[in-house]
């Protein structure tokens, strides 16, 4: 069964570009839209964006400017960028598969703490 | 972009009694053309990422207990959750998939009375 896996630092200097990488084991990443949705601690859901397996995006307009996210089919694996960092993008990140048949996310990541902090 | 709230914002439910969390958009999220609501919900544990409850506004996904059902249309949604378990003590979060940028509700907290 499908299986993601989110890997990255867990604390990132203000002003800085926060990378996270999504390994996706059990199934291939070809054919589904792969998103990026954060939870800062004791809050609700904010979704980022997706991407297809093809390279088509969609972002959060409220990030776009500072958003990019990228997949390597050959590793099997979809990233995660955000530029110029705030203490406001703490937040517990998640990747998570959006199944178009349904147009949900049907599998998520455990999720990583990132921490936005000097 | 399509606002989503959820009332209450917290209950506790006895062992075996019904727990109800109502949702509402901004906005109709449900499509004429095919008569379907684009509203999902998702349950989540402390400490553990979202799981997938129901789509489609009222369809459970596959291995979830069927005494979780939902219903409503246009911007109105219910969760309810039938004979409460202990397993159950969540916070829930109704989705709008309707459009971009997807969008989640506040979530709801239940808990054992």
């Amino acid at each position: 069964q499908v299986q993601l896996q989110e890997s990255g630092p867990g604390l990132v200097k203000p002003s800085e570009t926060l990378s996270l990488t999504c390994s996706v084991s059990g199934g291939s990443i070809s054919s589904y839209f792969w998103s990026w949705i954060r939870q800062p601690a004791g809050k609700g859901l904010e979704w980022l964006g997706r991407i297809y397996s093809t390279g088509i995006t969609n972002y959060n307009p409220s990030l776009k400017s500072r958003i990019t996210m990228s997949l390597d089919t050959s590793k099997n694996q979809f990233s995660l960028k955000l530029s110029s960092v705030t203490a406001a993008d703490t937040a517990v990140y998640y990747c998570a598969r959006f199944r178009s048949d349904v147009n949900v996310f049907d599998i998520w990541g455990q999720g990583t703490m990132v921490s936005v902090s000097s | 972009d399509v606002v989503m709230t959820q009332s209450p914002d917290s209950l506790a439910v006895s062992l075996g009694e019904r727990a109800t969390i109502n949702c509402k958009s901004s906005q109709s999220i449900s499509y004429i053309s095919n008569n379907k609501n684009y509203l999902a919900w998702y349950q989540q544990k402390p400490g553990q990422s979202p799981k997938l409850l129901i789509y489609w506004a009222s369809t459970r996904e596959s291995g979830v207990p069927d005494r979780f059902s939902g219903s409503g249309s246009g911007t109105d949604f219910t969760l309810t959750i039938n004979s409460l378990q202990a397993e159950d003590v969540a916070v829930y979060y109704c989705h709008q998939y309707y459009t971009i940028p997807f969008t989640f509700g506040p979530g709801t907290k239940v808990d054992i009375k």
